[in-house]
């Protein structure tokens, strides 16, 4: 089924550093969504950006969307080691069954 | 507290046995999904269920049944069916389908 797809599927850097990920999808879509996942635990809800906006902020997270790219980026600076999780972008078809679809996820770790 | 519960955390299953895995919200949300995560990946959609008494097969629905009786509650059995049950299973719930969906801490299912 179509869906995000995130990149890179891990990264590791030292904690203060800049961390960005990136999502790509392949159809229209309504918004887009980017939640976190601490090893075994639920998914927390990061951000939503609909479809006719372009930059979000939310504390130390921005993240932008091109439509015509289809592509979305995440970007969580002056990194700390509570962000290491996995990073999951989801999109919502504006096409076909209305339902949020899930990409494989980006592994951040965040080095001390 | 306004959250979504699910239970139990840790499940045993023996061959040939249904199981059933219990998901409620007081969130007053209409609709309700069921999620699979295998080792290292993304969620994937079992059913998801847009309003009372209504429900939808998501991408890998066969071996899996679910109900929705009641607004709060949305249960989901594990079939004998299903020959490779073994995963963490994740409920969320949202406002609406489009909308952000809120997660539940998860019910990690294991075949004896």
């Amino acid at each position: 089924s179509q869906q995000g797809e995130e990149d890179p599927q891990a990264l590791s850097i030292q904690e203060g550093e800049n961390a960005t990920m990136n999502c790509s999808y392949k159809t229209s879509i309504n918004n887009l969504q980017w939640y976190r996942q601490n090893s075994g635990r639920g998914l927390v809800h990061l951000i939503l950006i609909r479809s006719n906006e372009r930059e979000k902020h939310s504390g130390r997270l921005r993240v932008t969307l091109d439509t015509s790219k289809k592509s979305s980026s995440l970007l969580i600076t002056a990194s700390r080691a509570a962000d290491t999780a996995s990073y999951f972008c989801a999109t919502v078809w504006i096409q076909g069954a209305q339902k949020l679809v899930f990409g494989q996820g980006t592994r951040l770790t965040i080095n001390p | 507290d306004g959250g979504i519960t699910q239970s139990p955390k840790y499940l045993f299953r023996k061959e040939g046995q249904n199981v059933t895995l219990s998901c409620e919200q007081n969130l007053n949300h209409d609709a309700m999904y069921w999620y699979r995560q295998d080792p290292g990946q993304g969620l994937r959609l079992i059913y998801y269920s847009q309003i009372v008494n209504d429900f939808q097969k998501g991408d890998i629905a066969e071996g899996y049944s679910v109900s929705r009786e009641k607004k709060e509650s949305f249960p989901l059995t594990v079939t004998s069916a299903q020959k490779n049950p073994t995963a963490f299973y994740l409920c969320a719930s949202s406002m609406a389908v489009q909308e952000t969906q809120y997660f539940g801490p998860g019910t990690r299912l294991l075949v004896l």
